[in-house]
């Protein structure tokens, strides 16, 4: 069973719309951490956030925020007017840290593709 | 400047051929590991290490040999490539395990033929 599920494989928005990201994740572990990575087309991965399973405020970062819900336990990503430069594949990652056995691994959802259209 | 570093950027290589792909980082992380990217798969963990000495197998592993006798440096080895192994390689290291985060490579892009 995957870990982290990113159900959106593919949206697409016109410039200026908000747009948000699901990321539902699965977990035994009482302490994990959440993150997101961008992927812009020249491939590399960029670090967003990432967010301890302690720590349920919603976070905000100029024109990205995120949601984190323990309950549902999602963690998802929105962005508030879209632009061109926004395009990209976007993934989400669990680290859980009480398990020996899967300590440091991080879990990949399968990202999910971006296009903002001008 | 400070980062982990891949090499080389691009690879073909043909069935059967062997090759070791370059990993190093100057930031003296003790936790480094390979992921391989494959569409709609997302990244998956190859093969990873807590140390110097110590290396681990993570979710693919089958192909793909590693060592670590420096904490800078961490290479991926393909014994005996195979069309399957044609994908995107990442490394990435951090200071710890479980919640730090995490610093990339830009990426090996290899093609077997």
């Amino acid at each position: 069973a995957q870990k982290v599920t990113q159900a959106q494989t593919e949206i697409s928005v016109v410039e200026k719309e908000d747009v948000t990201l699901d990321c539902v994740y699965e977990t035994r572990d009482t302490t994990y951490y959440l993150f997101w990575y961008k992927q812009p087309p020249s491939g590399e991965l960029v670090f967003l956030i990432r967010r301890n399973s302690f720590d349920e405020q919603n976070e905000i970062s100029g024109r990205y925020s995120w949601n984190f819900q323990k309950s549902t336990s999602s963690f998802n990503f929105t962005i508030t007017a879209s632009q061109v430069v926004d395009s990209a594949v976007y993934f989400c990652a669990l680290s859980e840290v009480n398990r020996g056995s899967t300590l440091g691994r991080l879990y990949f959802g399968r990202g999910t593709q971006l296009t903002v259209w001008p | 400047n400070a980062g982990v570093t891949q090499t080389p950027k691009f690879q073909v290589l043909k069935t059967g051929q062997s090759m070791t792909l370059q990993c190093a980082q100057d930031m003296n992380h003790e936790y480094m590991s390979w992921y391989r990217q494959d569409p709609g798969m997302g990244l998956r963990l190859i093969h990873y290490s807590v140390g110097a000495g110590i290396t681990d197998q993570g979710e693919v592993p089958n192909g793909y040999n590693v060592s670590r006798s420096t904490t800078e440096d961490f290479p991926l080895r393909l014994l005996s490539a195979a069309p399957s192994q044609t994908s995107v390689y990442f490394c990435a290291s951090s200071y710890s395990m479980g919640g730090a985060s995490y610093t990339f490579g830009s990426g090996t892009r290899l093609t077997v033929v």
